[in-house]
């Protein structure tokens, strides 16, 4: 089945830099690529969500590269603000059999941010 | 906008008690899930459901029982807990379980197990 290393596990950077995650997966099938964000005491939240078809996308701070050949998804937060500090999760999505997909994710990264 | 509701946010249980998390959505979503999350572990699907009164097992479904008695409701049953057991466990829903389907989570239960 799919294989999800995310890293690194904790970051800490300082306000006004960025902060770069990495993800890479093994299912060369994997359609759809997330990364959600979680608060403490939080459920997750979508910040993006990308097709196989995209090398890139950002939106407000956020830059999310799709290397298909290398299999690996980046996250790029430019110019961190304390209020991004969470734990960070990618997620990828593949057929697993009939018309379902499966999603699995990384194991995540608790990203601090210290002004 | 909707909401998940998660009941209850701190669960402190006894080893060997059967416990029952609840999670209800006014999304109107199709499909509920139930995950559990582990310090470092990432999130591991336990059951999810397609439609009322469907089950589906994930990757750790053994030691839990579910059930969707209707559209909003999905709970989850903690069959036999283990001593020091300690994890979140997040309900989600989407709105059918297809390809690029946003998943919307409730806040999570915390359970500590004595």
């Amino acid at each position: 089945g799919e294989q999800v290393e995310q890293r690194p596990p904790h970051l800490s950077v300082r306000e006004g830099d960025s902060a770069f995650i990495i993800c890479t997966y093994t299912d060369s099938a994997t359609a759809y690529f997330y990364w959600y964000k979680q608060e403490p005491g939080a459920g997750l939240q979508l910040l993006m969500s990308v097709f196989s078809n995209v090398d890139r996308k950002e939106e407000q701070g956020l830059t999310v590269l799709l290397n298909k050949k290398d299999k690996r998804l980046s996250l790029n937060l430019t110019a961190a603000h304390p209020g991004d500090s969470a734990v960070y999760f990618c997620a990828v999505s593949a057929k697993s059999g009939g018309s379902n997909y499966k999603l699995t994710f990384g194991k995540g990264t608790l990203l601090t941010v210290t002004p | 906008g909707g909401i998940i509701t998660q009941t209850p946010k701190f669960l402190i249980g006894q080893e060997g008690q059967k416990l029952t998390l609840k999670c209800q959505q006014n999304f109107n979503h199709d499909t509920m899930y139930w995950y559990r999350q582990d310090s470092g572990k990432g999130l591991r699907l336990i059951y999810y459901s397609i439609t009322e009164n469907d089950l589906q097992k994930g990757d750790l479904s053994e030691g839990y029982d579910a059930s969707r008695e209707k559209k909003s409701s999905f709970s989850l049953t903690v069959t036999s807990a283990q001593k020091n057991e300690m994890a979140v466990f997040l309900c989600a829903s989407s709105i059918r379980r297809r390809t690029n389907e946003r998943l919307f989570f409730g806040h999570g239960t915390k359970l500590s197990v004595l």
